[in-house]
């Protein structure tokens, strides 16, 4: 079955920059998606098809893929953006797959 | 605005049935491809089945197939989930969401709030 690997957890400082990684064999074939979660909530979408980010979500939100790595980046953090972050796509064999999740924390 | 709720969650005995519902508002139900994802307890996300805007095409995820089915009835603005033969590795959170755009496999831009499943004797 098809893996998409995410680190666990990701520690920043209020206003630095957390990357949120997320790799998985032909992702460079793949369109990603990433949502975030925060505690009790249904998960919310911050970036779908690599880069794009949708209407609502503040421009600090972006998303880059290079090779089979895909990049969740966000920028001048604040406190609101603490959550857990999951990647996702569509593979042919396993279907719906997304990554185990990073828990951003911010210090 | 969009809106989806899901129902029809609860504690069920391992072996047991549940139909889940997700009624839906705020949007063209018929135009949208739907999908239900799973959260066990502290755990991620799982994708667990999906439908298209039509019910011409629909899929399951390897450890939900033959026991849960999913289906719609756009004329009532609803998508359910079946789920038969329930085991305890069941119980978790689950969570409909829809598709941004016109495929079935596309990114999940709005979900409900979930609702809770229980398998437990």
């Amino acid at each position: 079955s098809y893996v998409l690997t995410q680190s666990p957890s990701v520690s920043v400082a209020p206003g630095k920059t957390a990357d949120i990684t997320c790799g998985g064999d032909n992702l460079e074939t793949q369109s990603v998606n990433w949502y975030k979660q925060r505690p009790g909530q249904a998960p919310v979408m911050v970036i779908y098809s690599d880069s794009d980010r949708p209407s609502g979500i503040p421009e600090r939100f972006t998303g880059s893929k290079s090779g089979i790595t895909a990049t969740l980046t966000i920028n001048r953090v604040e406190a609101g953006d603490e959550a857990d972050y999951y990647c996702q796509v569509w593979d042919s064999s396993s279907l719906g797959v997304f990554g185990s999740g990073t828990r951003v924390t911010v210090l | 605005q969009v809106h989806l709720m899901e129902s029809g969650g609860g504690v069920v005995q391992p072996g047991r049935s549940l139909r889940l519902s997700c009624a839906v508002s705020g949007f063209s139900f018929n135009y949208y491809a739907m999908h239900w994802v799973r959260q066990a307890p502290g755990k991620g996300l799982e994708w667990v089945a999906g439908i298209s805007y039509d019910s011409s095409s629909h899929f399951s995820a390897d450890p939900v197939r033959g026991r849960f089915s999913i289906s719609r009835d756009n004329s009532n603005n609803t998508l359910y989930l079946q789920m038969n033969t329930l085991r305890p590795d069941d119980t978790a959170i689950y969570f409909c969401a829809r598709v941004g755009n016109i495929q079935l496999w596309g990114h999940l831009d709005s979900w409900g709030p979930g609702v809770q499943v229980t398998v437990s004797s």
